[in-house]
């Protein structure tokens, strides 16, 4: 099983319209959550961060449940500049020290 | 300039070279890491380090070298490289601090033929 897992995609949605995210990940000893943002294979950047309170940055909302080990995030009133990948990362703190593991990624497409 | 750079943005080399990709950040932070991303795959760990001298395995390890001699640079080598390396590698670094943010370089674009 992979550690942090997303529904592939593309979620084809019409500007406006609101879409949601869903990502999980199976190692309980977790750290720290975010959702980036990666456009065309360039390099990716963090959208948000992700709290267990849940947070909100204008049109986006990121939600965390630790009990069933999931991440979502939220777009409301879609633009199409919102097209893109959008990637669930997890810190997981290890013998190591703290190890990024990011999901598959979600696409993204907004249409007229 | 301040930032994480990667070189050489592209290369092509042949089956069974040694090849390496280079980043270099200028933040001081502490720890790097190495993806390489496919279709289908998303981006997957081969290295990271925690600070210099300090590396450990990631996802993908095999068939790839690092170093880190020096906190700004990580150097990734592959020693014999196969035509299933190629990929686009992408190099990071963040702040110790968990919740930080990690910022990647443009990535290097790898075909071996």
């Amino acid at each position: 099983r992979k550690e942090v897992e997303q529904d592939p995609g593309p979620f084809n949605v019409p500007e406006g319209a609101t879409v949601a995210f869903n990502c999980t990940y199976s190692n309980s000893a977790s750290q720290s959550f975010f959702w980036y943002r990666q456009d065309c294979r360039k390099e990716p950047k963090l959208l948000m961060s992700v709290y267990s309170s849940g947070n909100e940055d204008g049109r986006f909302t990121a939600q965390l449940n630790r009990a069933s080990q999931y991440i979502s995030l939220l777009i409301r009133d879609s633009k199409l500049s919102d097209s893109a990948t959008y990637l669930c990362v997890v810190n997981i703190l290890t013998g190591g020290g703290n190890k990024l593991t990011f999901g598959t990624g979600t696409q993204l497409k907004v249409e007229l | 300039d301040a930032g994480i750079t990667q070189s050489p943005r592209y290369k092509i080399t042949e089956t069974g070279r040694q090849v390496t990709l280079m980043c270099h950040q200028t933040w001081s932070h502490s720890y790097m890491f190495w993806y390489r991303q496919d279709l289908g795959h998303g981006l997957r760990l081969i290295y990271y380090s925690a600070a210099a001298d300090i590396t450990d395995k990631g996802e993908v390890p095999d068939g790839y070298v690092v170093s880190r001699s020096k906190t700004e640079n990580f150097p990734l080598t592959l020693e014999s490289a196969t035509r299933s390396q190629t990929s686009v590698y992408f190099c990071a670094s963040s702040e110790i601090q968990v919740y930080t943010e990690a910022f990647f370089g443009q990535g290097t674009r790898l075909t071996v033929v």
